[in-house]
């Protein structure tokens, strides 16, 4: 079954305890972001990458680090998580052939940062 | 700078009822693309619609249809007849440059029976 798979699926830490979100598709995609979703906001966007050891800023990269060693993973960092980063969290993937393709999306991570 | 915007924070409508999700965006290129997604109660994101701003005609998908109109910069969404699954978040939005995708705050429906 084609799929993005995230974990953890919820997540309770404490404020400058890094921790990592792990993102994975089995689709082949050479695209990848993540993205935050906060009431009020919708989703934003934090990083993206176009292929393996590509990767580019967001709209709010502040406080997150991603990386791309592999075309299936693409993991979030959170170095020294801060309360603000409380949030819920969504892995994506599509495909790329020079458009905007639609975006398979992870079930999302629910993280609390006290 | 891209913007979306999506006025209509809840909408609440009665089973049956057509119900139309409105969708502002802000653009200075030609080529971008929209995009409407579904987040039901469940919390997952289904994608929904794909448009290219070359390609001005309305779709319709069963209940489903959307109207975009570049002279307005809007990209609405109607569903008609609504049930009660159609219950959701629903997320309009833009890309201009391979890789960004901005969506708008999205706007709550609630269909009751």
């Amino acid at each position: 079954e084609a799929q993005v798979t995230q974990n953890p699926r919820y997540l309770i830490t404490v404020t400058g305890k890094k921790l990592t979100v792990t993102c994975s598709q089995n689709m082949n995609h050479e695209y990848m972001s993540w993205y935050r979703q906060d009431p009020g906001l919708g989703l934003r966007q934090i990083y993206y990458s176009m292929n393996v050891e590509v990767t580019d800023k967001g709209d709010v990269p502040e406080g997150y680090k991603v990386s791309r060693k592999e075309k299936r993973n693409f993991p979030l960092i959170l170095e020294s998580p801060s309360p603000n980063q409380t949030s819920l969290y969504f892995c994506a993937s599509s495909s790329w052939a020079g458009a905007n393709e639609k975006l398979f999306f992870g079930s999302g991570t629910q993280l609390s940062v006290l | 700078a891209q913007k979306v915007t999506q006025a209509q924070t809840e909408i609440s409508v009665v089973e049956k009822e057509d119900v139309t999700l409105d969708c502002v965006y802000e653009t200075r290129d030609t080529t971008y693309y929209l995009f409407w997604y579904k987040q039901p109660p469940s919390g997952e994101l289904v994608f929904l619609i794909r448009r290219n701003s070359f390609d001005e005609q309305n779709e319709i998908s069963g209940r489903y249809s959307w109207n975009f109109q570049k002279s307005t910069s809007s990209f609405n969404f109607t569903i008609t007849a609504s049930q009660v699954v159609d219950s959701a978040v629903y997320f309009c939005a833009l890309s201009e440059t391979v890789g960004d995708m901005r969506f708008g705050a999205g706007t709550r429906l609630t269909v009751k029976p």
